[in-house]
């Protein structure tokens, strides 16, 4: 069945660090892949997104790049910031001829960022 | 406008006792999905319905759960006869339509805890 697998957590990262969240999955065909965020109390808001192999998703200094190859969609970011800090999640859906809707969730990583 | 809405944001409930939880998708919509969070986990797909019809229940328990989504109102989440192991986060998303792909937009979760 589909699946996703997350980088473990937490990451501490000091403020304008590297930022690199591995994510790979399991599915068949071409599922899309998405990225949520979740800060503290709140629900979860889209990232980025790709829906076909070697898309690049971007938003807000973030990307990930769909790698059918290596079924993988890690989420990097070249300087992070303090209103980072969240709990980052990778995600899929089935491709759309299979009538699927629902998304399958990695665990997801607490990234905190210190000053 | 107004996102997905869901309420209560926080409801405690004794062990026995039931729980209904609320979801109003955004304006448009006629997709929604709910989804349980355990502490320190991903989201797990629960259900999927569309106006007046449950089209995906994979995810639901056999036994105590059930959800609906009238032709007028919200969408409901019904958790009967409560126990403690149903302390969770519960997400409500919308779609406008149908298919892998199509972005699910998240409301901010009730916090279910069952004393």
């Amino acid at each position: 069945g589909d699946s996703v697998t997350q980088m473990e957590g937490p990451v501490t990262l000091s403020e304008e660090a590297f930022l690199t969240i591995n994510c790979t999955y399991t599915a068949t065909g071409y599922p899309s892949l998405f990225w949520y965020v979740q800060y503290p109390g709140e629900g979860l808001q889209l990232l980025l997104k790709a829906t076909k192999a070697d898309d690049k998703g971007s938003n807000k200094g973030f990307e990930a790049t769909y790698r059918k190859e290596t079924t993988s969609f890690h989420l990097e970011k070249g300087s992070v910031q303090v209103s980072d800090s969240a709990v980052y999640f990778c995600a899929l859906s089935d491709p759309p001829q299979t009538g699927a809707n629902n998304l399958f969730f990695g665990t997801g990583t607490r990234l905190t960022v210190i000053p | 406008n107004a996102g997905v809405m869901q309420n209560p944001r926080h409801l405690v409930r004794r062990r026995g006792q039931e729980a209904r939880l609320r979801c109003s998708p955004m304006k448009g919509h006629s997709h929604v999905y709910w989804y349980r969070q355990l502490p320190e986990e991903g989201l797990k797909f629960m259900v999927y319905l569309q106006k007046e019809n449950i089209i995906d229940e994979s995810g639901m328990p056999k036994e105590r759960f059930s959800a609906e989504f009238p032709k007028e109102g919200p969408s409901i989440l019904r958790i009967q006869q409560v126990v403690r192991g149903d302390s969770a986060a519960y997400f409500c998303a919308s779609s406008p339509a149908t298919g892998g792909g199509n972005e699910q937009f998240f409301g901010p979760g009730t916090r279910l805890t069952v004393l």
